[in-house]
């Protein structure tokens, strides 16, 4: 079985500024897929960046980046130039790879960042 | 292109009633997974339905039920409510087919059930 660890409960970070969210996991698995997901005070699970872990480059979305370090099961998301909408819950989430194995997501317990003005 | 819909948004239920939550996913989308989401529990896998048979199972007890039709859409099913049952159930759908690009889950705004 999977799991996935998220260590800081809850984060806080002025606006414009970086701030960097961890995130570990534990699996036997070769291939598999990582997300963030953010879920903001309306509750919709948001899709932030994704990572297959055979690639070794790091995704990046915009102000949206990645460290995959996959020898360490590790996969932080740093958030440049933050903005007062980035304060939400964000999610670590892990995937199996295969048709086989579905879609199944399994989530870390978040880490609740808050931007201030 | 239409989102995943989850319906009813808000439910309020009593004690030993039983109460059926939807979700229509995405067109052309063919699996429905199903989440629930409390404080102390976190978000938690319930099952996954692809072409209209559970394909992953959680660990939830047999209260929880799910089915999916032959349109994708999928109705998650708890009898016998209990207070612990109080929660979010978030529906995420996803193309199904196991990998490559295409692969990520698209939610739902969830459905709120209360239990009294």
């Amino acid at each position: 079985a999977q799991t996935v660890t998220q260590s800081q409960p809850e984060m806080s970070v002025q606006e414009a500024e970086t701030v960097t969210l961890s995130c570990t996991y534990d699996t036997s698995e070769s291939n598999y897929y990582l997300f963030w997901y953010k879920q903001p005070p309306s509750r919709q699970m948001i899709l932030v960046i994704r990572q297959e872990a055979y690639k070794q480059q790091n995704a990046t979305e915009n102000r949206f980046s990645v460290n995959f370090q996959k020898a360490a099961k590790s996969f932080s998301l740093k958030i440049s130039d933050s903005q007062l909408g980035d304060t939400a819950m964000y999610f670590c989430a892990f995937m199996k790879h295969g048709r086989s194995s579905g879609d199944k997501l399994t989530f870390g317990t978040g880490t609740r960042l808050a931007v201030r003005p | 292109k239409a989102g995943v819909t989850q319906t009813p948004r808000y439910l309020i239920k009593t004690r030993g009633q039983q109460v059926t939550l939807s979700c229509s996913p995405i067109s052309g989308h063919r699996s429905v997974s199903w989440y629930q989401q409390t404080p102390g529990q976190g978000l938690q896998f319930l099952f996954e339905y692809f072409s209209e048979t559970q394909r992953n199972k959680g660990n939830f007890p047999g209260r929880f039920s799910g089915r999916q039709f032959s349109n994708s859409r999928s109705e998650m099913n708890v009898s016998t409510l209990e207070l612990g049952d109080s929660a979010l159930y978030l529906c995420a759908s996803s193309l199904g087919v196991g990998g490559g690009m295409n692969t990520e889950a698209f939610f739902g705004q969830g459905t709120r059930l209360t239990v009294v």
